[in-house]
């Protein structure tokens, strides 16, 4: 099966810096990418996503980025702000079928 | 439109008794999964249903069971609680035809002593 891993597990940067979190995976026919973000004591709610026609996708601050040779996708959110300080999960999964594998997640802190 | 709604939000069981987790949609879709979450292990799939009378085990399904009551219901069962089963319990939907997003619940979150 599928097998997703995220790093780094724990990301802490200050206010205004980029943080990049990335992911890697297993199963060359996984072909639709979403990223979660969990507040603490909150549900997961899809931020971005991306599928395998495309490499780069952006929404405002975030962007993922997708090589599929490599098979790595990667989350990047410029001039963080302290309310983007939650865990971010990638996932991915073949379409059609729809069972996502999700990665451990990433803790990220933006310090004010 | 609430979208996706759980019960209980927490719930403490000891070992052995019994539960069931209870999940509905008011979206229409047709695909609901639970997952489990614990620290530092991500989402895990117990169950999903990928439409009106069917289920299928996930990754983790050993001590639990599901049912798929109609097009708005999916409930987990535990039938034996275990202090391996503490964890936060998220349902979530898809609506398998337009969009292969995600909703999910509030969550429950269940301690077993």
């Amino acid at each position: 099966g599928e097998n997703v891993e995220q790093h780094p597990s724990t990301l802490s940067v200050q206010e205004g810096d980029s943080a990049v979190i990335k992911c890697t995976y297993s199963d060359s026919a996984s072909n639709y990418f979403p990223w979660y973000k969990q507040e603490l004591g909150k549900r997961p709610q899809l931020i971005i996503d991306i599928r395998s026609n495309v490499g780069e996708k952006k929404d405002q601050r975030i962007a993922v980025t997708l090589n599929k040779t490599a098979k790595h996708f990667s989350l990047h959110i410029t001039e963080t702000q302290p309310e983007d300080s939650a865990v971010y999960f990638c996932a991915a999964s073949v379409g059609g079928s729809y069972i996502p594998t999700f990665g451990r997640g990433t803790s990220l802190i933006v310090h004010p | 439109n609430a979208g996706v709604t759980q019960t209980p939000k927490f719930q403490v069981l000891k070992t052995g008794q019994s539960m069931t987790l209870q999940c509905a949609q008011d979206m229409n879709h047709n695909s609901m999964y639970w997952y489990r979450q614990d620290p530092g292990m991500g989402l895990r799939l117990i169950y999903y249903s990928a439409s009106e009378g069917t289920t299928d085990k996930g990754e983790v399904p050993n001590g639990y069971n599901v049912s798929r009551l109609n097009k708005r219901e999916f409930s987990l069962r535990l039938e034996s609680a275990a202090p391996s089963q503490t964890s936060v319990y998220f349902c979530a939907s898809r609506n398998r035809v337009r969009t292969d997003t995600q909703y999910f619940g509030p969550g429950t979150r269940l301690t077993v002593l």
